[in-house]
């Protein structure tokens, strides 16, 4: 099984450039969302899906846009980078409404550099 | 407001020895659940442990058991003799029910010595 599916893993931009980090679960999970980890910080919550159609704003979401159309996809959007954006962004799905299932399963990460 | 602390950035231990790594939250909801995630240096994140705050009995998963001290808001992870492999970084979380939403703390970075 595919599980989680992140592109690109390894990004270069310039500042003022957009671009789209693609995430991807064939696991039909309801709940989707976007981490990012820089040293010291842990991981911060970005956004994060209950179920297509439904979006939510999480720790950091300045900069960032999301969506959800399908239960599989949830894209996330820099709409005009800057260097404080330059991290490792993590996808992660996992049900939703059931703490019991509730562990979270990971794409392998996407290293963003900003210049 | 959800919150997890993390106060040890790092830790040396002895192979072999028993390893305790600390996890205070805040949460005003009744119903959450507690999870650790390791993190090699290879950069994956796996998932060790789960603790339902209702949960009676503390988890244990293998060498892996939570300390839960739900009074206190800790969740330590304690790792029983503790070998080479464990060497990473170690995230606690946690996932209020009324939101979803899953928040991590900062990390702990665990060396084991030979």
């Amino acid at each position: 099984n595919a599980g989680v599916t992140q592109t690109p893993k390894f990004q270069v931009l310039k500042t003022g450039q957009s671009m789209t980090l693609q995430c991807a679960q064939d696991m039909n999970h309801e709940y989707m969302s976007w981490y990012r980890q820089d040293p010291g910080m842990g991981l911060r919550l970005i956004h994060y899906s209950v179920g297509a159609g439904i979006t939510d704003q999480g720790e950091v979401p300045n900069g960032y846009n999301v969506s959800r159309s399908t239960t599989e996809d949830f894209p996330l959007r820099l709409l005009s980078a800057a260097p404080s954006q330059t991290s490792v962004y993590f996808c992660a799905s996992s049900y939703a409404g059931d703490l019991l299932a509730g562990e979270l399963f990971f794409g392998e990460g996407s290293r963003l550099t900003v210049l | 407001a959800q919150k997890i602390t993390q106060t040890q950035p790092g830790m040396f231990v002895q192979e072999k020895e028993a390893v305790t790594l600390d996890c205070t939250y805040d949460t005003s909801d009744q119903s959450y659940g507690l999870f650790w995630y390791k993190q090699p240096s290879s950069g994956e994140m796996i998932f060790l442990i789960y603790q339902g705050s209702y949960d009676e009995q503390n988890a244990t998963e293998g060498r892996y058991s939570l300390n839960f001290q739900k009074a206190r808001k800790s969740a330590n992870l304690v790792i029983s003799a503790s070998q080479l492999g464990d060497s990473a970084m170690y995230f606690c979380a946690m996932r209020e029910e009324r939101d979803d939403k899953i928040i991590f703390g900062k990390g702990t970075r665990l060396h084991i010595l030979p």
